[in-house]
């Protein structure tokens, strides 16, 4: 079974660009996850989706946002880019919410 | 919000050492799901414990879940060096939504 990927895998961008980031769960899966990993915060979760809603959401702000499609795959998009976004987003898929993650390799987004 | 407290948050120990990693919580967890992260790779699932008292084995690897539901612990016995990376606790919120711990990092001397 395949796993979880990610694209693009590397990611350069300069403040005020904007940025989407896809995942593709692995099959079967229905729920979606994101998460923005740094050193200094850890893994801080963004949202989770599960056919086709977000059911819930971290402390972020409105320039984060997601989407996930009726083949489960998801987007998430962040708009005007700040340094402190810089970070490896991670994308986790499960069967069904609160159960075991699966994580994939990660987008490192760097802005300039 | 609800929080699950790692520590120690850094371990250096020498190959063939135990080493453990231990999550607390103020409140009781309906459960708890322990992850390995390895130095530039992603976090990877490696059990999950939903009852009081659990105790789960992989291994070298041992799972606890404490009687109340607030702490659990995980222990290695005689670290190897494909032990090193950073170990994460989580639990379900009751939405549904993962909490992670801050991690534990486990460097291992050979």
């Amino acid at each position: 079974k395949a796993g979880v990927t990610q694209t693009p895998r590397y990611l350069i961008k300069t403040r005020g660009q904007q940025v989407t980031l896809s995942c593709s769960p692995i099959s079967g899966h229905r729920s979606v996850s994101w998460y923005q990993q740094t050193p200094g915060q850890g893994l801080q979760f963004l949202f989770e989706y599960f056919s086709e809603t977000q059911r819930n959401k971290g402390n972020f702000p409105g320039r984060f946002s997601g989407r996930q499609f009726s083949n489960s795959r998801s987007e998430m998009n962040v708009s005007t880019l700040e340094l402190g976004d810089s970070a490896l987003y991670l994308c986790a898929s499960g069967r069904m919410m609160g159960y075991e993650q699966y994580f994939g390799p990660g987008t490192r987004l760097t802005v300039t | 919000g609800q929080q699950v407290m790692q520590i120690p948050q850094y371990q250096h120990v020498q190959e063939g050492e135990d080493f453990t990693t231990y999550c607390n919580s103020s409140t009781t967890l309906s459960n708890i799901q322990w992850y390995k992260q390895r130095p530039g790779g992603h976090p990877v699932f490696l059990i999950q414990l939903v009852k009081s008292g659990e105790v789960k084995k992989q291994k070298r690897l041992t799972f606890q879940f404490g009687e109340a539901k607030k702490n659990s612990s995980l222990h290695i016995t005689a670290t190897q060096t494909t032990d090193v990376g950073t170990y994460f606790c989580t639990y379900s919120s009751n939405t549904g939504k993962l909490i992670f711990g801050q991690g534990t990092t486990l460097q291992v001397k050979p």
